[in-house]
């Protein structure tokens, strides 16, 4: 069975610093995809990042960067520079990269906010 | 437009009552999903479908039921409501990345 963890139920971060929000997870597939979605207060679901088990390169995505270990099965989230408008729910998830019957598995969240 | 589309965004109903929510979609895509989400828990999944004639339940399918209508259209029931299935619920299709609509938030009282 897949697992996700996020051990970080709250964090802050004052603005314009640099946090980074845990994630690991637990499979026995070699193949699989991990992503970091964000949940503002509107409740919508937004991809962040997303990295290819594969994939050796870290994922970048402008302030939004990962630490991808696979061998530690540990993919956390780095925002740089933060912004007030950051302040959201963070849930990092996991998905095989089998055919058939492959699902997401989601942490259960990070509540991070900003300081101004 | 929105990719995914739930309706309705907000219910508010009483225990025993028969609820349906409701997800369209407008990108073309096979699958399907519904989750819950609940405070401290995450999102977890309820049912999934790859296609029409596919539907297979998901870690708590127990008190749901799902019907799709259409590649488009996927629908998700509470036969008979009770409140411990007050949750904010999405519907998301494709699978990498998943897209989801904006949820439901239902509350039964």
């Amino acid at each position: 069975a897949q697992t996700v963890t996020q051990s970080q139920p709250e964090m802050s971060v004052q603005e314009a610093e640099t946090v980074t929000l845990s994630c690991t997870y637990d499979t026995s597939e070699s193949n699989y995809y991990l992503f970091w979605y964000k949940q503002p207060p509107s409740r919508q679901m937004i991809l962040v990042i997303r990295q290819e088990a594969y994939k050796q390169q870290n994922a970048t995505e402008n302030r939004f960067s990962v630490n991808f270990q696979k061998a530690a099965k540990s993919f956390s989230l780095k925002i740089s520079d933060s912004q007030l408008g950051d302040t959201a729910m963070y849930f990092c998830a996991f998905m095989t990269a089998l055919k058939t019957g492959n699902q997401f598995y989601f942490g259960t969240g990070t509540s991070l906010t900003v300081i101004p | 437009d929105a990719d995914v589309t739930q309706t309705p965004r907000n219910r508010i109903t009483k225990t025993g009552k028969r609820i349906m929510l409701e997800c369209s979609q407008t990108k073309g895509h096979d699958r399907m999903y519904w989750y819950r989400q609940d405070p401290g828990l995450g999102l977890r999944l309820i049912y999934y479908s790859f296609d029409v004639k596919d539907i297979n339940k998901g870690e708590i399918s127990d008190g749901y039921s799902v019907s799709r209508q259409a590649q488009a259209k996927f629908s998700l029931s509470l036969e008979s409501a009770i409140p411990n299935q007050t949750a904010l619920y999405f519907c998301a299709t494709r699978n990498q990345p998943q897209h989801f609509g904006d949820g439901t938030r239902l509350s039964i009282l």
